[in-house]
């Protein structure tokens, strides 16, 4: 699978939108976007993926660029409770995920 | 109802025990995995199962062994414990190929 870079860290105030950029220059055709979260001593969740569609969920948006190379996960009015690390990872059917370092976003009142 | 459990939620023990733990989903997936965060929180993949294959990350020691008794469970067997295994493990599973479901992870501390 391809990998993915993401910065480290990033802070966002409760109530407004969060976006979360995500480098995967390597993509290649049958590989999709994926964004999973970790809050604090919990097992990963699941928020969204997508293969070049923009998707929309409850949780979350993702935007795919038009190249593939780049997406960005938009929560729409952040809480506190978002407070998590989020992994972006490039997956094809049938290979095993495989994580980074992820994005540490702090939601501040 | 709980979709992907995980028993016990700690675990303490001394080197060189054998210790297992156990995993149940009720997802009815076909696919199970178990994965190792370290102190440094990285995430890795141990071992992908169904019922047909095991995948195994080539950097798990042998010590290491998946076990499952039937398509629900899924349970991760360690001999000789090391100091380095202290982590926190999870399970999940997923229908193949499509997105994963965690379990709540437990955290083995090995003295």
């Amino acid at each position: 699978d391809a990998k993915t870079t993401q910065p480290p860290s990033m802070d966002c105030a409760e109530g407004r939108a969060a976006n979360l950029p995500c480098n995967h220059s390597t993509i290649s055709g049958n590989e999709y976007v994926y964004w999973y979260r970790q809050i604090h001593s919990q097992g990963p969740q699941y928020i969204i993926h997508g293969l070049k569609n923009n998707e929309t969920n409850e949780m979350a948006s993702l935007i795919i660029t038009e190249d593939r190379k780049s997406s960005t996960l938009i929560l729409p009015h952040a809480t506190l409770r978002d407070t998590a690390v989020y992994y972006c990872i490039v997956h094809s059917a049938g290979n095993m995920l495989t994580f980074g370092g992820g994005t540490r976003l702090m939601v501040k009142p | 109802d709980t979709a992907v459990s995980q028993t016990p939620k700690y675990l303490v023990t001394q080197m060189g025990n054998d210790k297992s733990i156990k995993c149940e989903q009720n997802l009815g997936h076909d696919t199970m995995y178990w994965y190792k965060q370290d102190s440094k929180k990285f995430l890795k993949i141990m071992f992908s199962y169904n019922n047909k294959e095991l995948i195994i990350n080539e950097t798990v020691p042998n010590r290491f062994s998946p076990k499952s008794p039937d398509k629900a469970h899924l349970n991760l067997h360690i001999n000789s414990l090391e100091l380095g295994d202290s982590a926190v493990y999870f399970c999940a599973s997923s229908p193949l190929g499509n997105e994963q479901f965690f379990g709540p992870g437990t955290r083995l501390t090995v003295l």
